[in-house]
């Protein structure tokens, strides 16, 4: 089964709100990464927290990770129109210094 | 510094023919990985590449599917008689020599697939 969960599927906020979006997975891991992916184009590297770190702020993106629940949460502070595309979370598995597990994305939607 | 590069980024194929997917990885960049990604979907790991060798090939259909990094030129992946299912986005991504815990993998802009 898929290791990473998006939740919620889909999101539609208007500019200026905040953005959370969540990602659980199932088993040990390295890292996990968040990416863009604007409709058909490919996918813009976001940020990357370690396994063992709690949070990390880039910008406007904070990124949370707590292993505890196999979980992460991505923020995106005072949304811009510019922000709508499709997130994904992906993991680096313990063991593999190669592929990432792909969640199946949270689908955000920013109105002016 | 170019990004990954692939070629084609649309491609049209009919049932049977064979596809020819091509990836230029960023320079200094000796891993390559290539992923698929159905409608609607995230994406799925297929095979991952260092330069004349396939370390992790897991997520490949066992037939019909093959990749290639050499020695010179681009990473190819190659599917036979192509089929209505095979069609999807196909993104590759490369990483840099000594793949560490960062493991930040850079994505190109993709091949889109069209099985008529």
């Amino acid at each position: 089964s898929q290791q990473g969960e998006e939740d919620p599927q889909a999101l539609s906020i208007q500019e200026g709100e905040n953005a959370t979006m969540n990602c659980s997975y199932k088993t040990s891991i390295n890292n996990l990464q968040w990416y863009r992916q604007n409709s058909g184009r490919g996918l813009v590297h976001l940020i990357l927290i370690r396994s063992n770190e709690r949070e990390k702020h880039s910008g406007r993106l904070r990124v949370t990770l707590d292993t505890s629940k196999k979980s992460s949460s991505l923020l995106i502070t005072a949304s811009r129109a510019a922000d709508t595309a499709s997130y994904f979370c992906a993991t680096g598995l313990t063991g593999t210094a190669s592929k990432l597990t792909f969640g199946t994305g949270t689908r955000l939607q920013v109105t002016l | 510094n170019a990004g990954v590069m692939q070629n084609p980024r649309h491609l049209v194929r009919r049932r049977g023919q064979e596809a020819r997917l091509r990836c230029s990885p960023m320079k200094g960049h000796s891993h390559v990985y290539w992923y698929r990604q159905l409608p609607e979907e995230g994406l799925k790991f297929m095979v991952y590449l260092q330069k004349e060798n396939i370390i992790d090939e897991s997520g490949m259909p066992k037939e019909r599917f093959s990749a290639e990094f050499p020695k010179e030129g681009p990473s190819i992946l190659r599917i036979q008689q192509v089929v209505r299912g095979d069609s999807a986005a196909y993104f590759c991504a490369s990483s840099p020599r000594r793949p560490a815990r960062r493991n930040t993998q850079y994505f190109g802009p993709g091949t889109r697939l069209l099985v008529l």
